[in-house]
């Protein structure tokens, strides 16, 4: 079975470009989560959707941050206009159920991002 | 903020020997998982305990719970070089928020 899969892994961008992560969640997975991973704040969970809508973005760090979820097998997360404070590898995870529960989070491979 | 803390941060030992990692935590959880994190690679989550749960297995992992001390560890036996990983633990509070900790580097040196 496919796990999440995030694109792309790698993205380098100059300060002030528009930055799009992708995900898409596993099949059947009801909740998807968007987290970001630097070495000074460790992982922070930015976002998460159940039912494609937005449940709580209360760590959406500013306004140039965005996500969305047009359908269930698809995510995105843009940065627009991306700064280098912004650079860190960024993750998607999915779980079965609609809700952040004692369902377990796949995760995908991370999108690292550099900006310039 | 309620996040983990992980202690240590780092731990180096011989491949055979028992690796042992802590996490802290500041609120009433419902649960509390472990995850996994090898180099450039996703999380992988590893066991889950309840907080009405004071001891889970999982092959050579062992987990506890001690919600009156807010903290959980993580005991891996036996450790093999391929157990070289971050482990991280996570807490989804009462109030459904969900955390994760700093997380404890671990080599095991073959």
């Amino acid at each position: 079975d496919a796990g999440v899969i995030q694109s792309p892994r790698h993205e380098v961008t100059e300060m002030g470009q528009e930055v799009t992560l992708r995900c898409k969640p596993i099949s059947g997975h009801n909740s998807l989560f968007w987290y970001r991973q630097t070495m000074m704040r460790g992982l922070e969970l930015l976002i998460y959707f159940n039912n494609n809508v937005p449940i709580d973005d209360s760590g959406m760090p500013e306004d140039r941050f965005s996500a969305k979820m047009p359908n269930a097998s698809f995510s995105t997360l843009k940065i627009q206009p991306s700064e280098p404070r912004d650079s860190a590898v960024y993750f998607c995870a999915s779980t079965p159920q609609g809700q952040i529960s004692n369902q377990p989070q796949h995760f995908g491979d991370g999108t690292r991002l550099s900006i310039l | 903020s309620q996040q983990g803390e992980e202690d240590p941060q780092a731990l180096s030992i011989q491949e055979g020997e028992n690796a042992t990692m802590n996490c802290s935590y500041k609120t009433s959880i419902n649960n509390l998982q472990w995850y996994r994190q090898n180099s450039g690679r996703g999380l992988v989550h590893l066991i889950l305990i309840r907080s009405n749960e004071r001891e889970k297995h999982s092959g050579r992992l062992r987990v506890t719970l001690d919600t009156s001390k807010k903290s959980s560890s993580l005991l891996i036996t036996a450790s093999r070089a391929a157990d070289t990983a971050s482990y991280f633990c996570a807490t989804l509070t009462t109030g459904n928020q969900f955390y994760f900790g700093t997380g404890t580097s671990l080599t095991v040196i073959p």
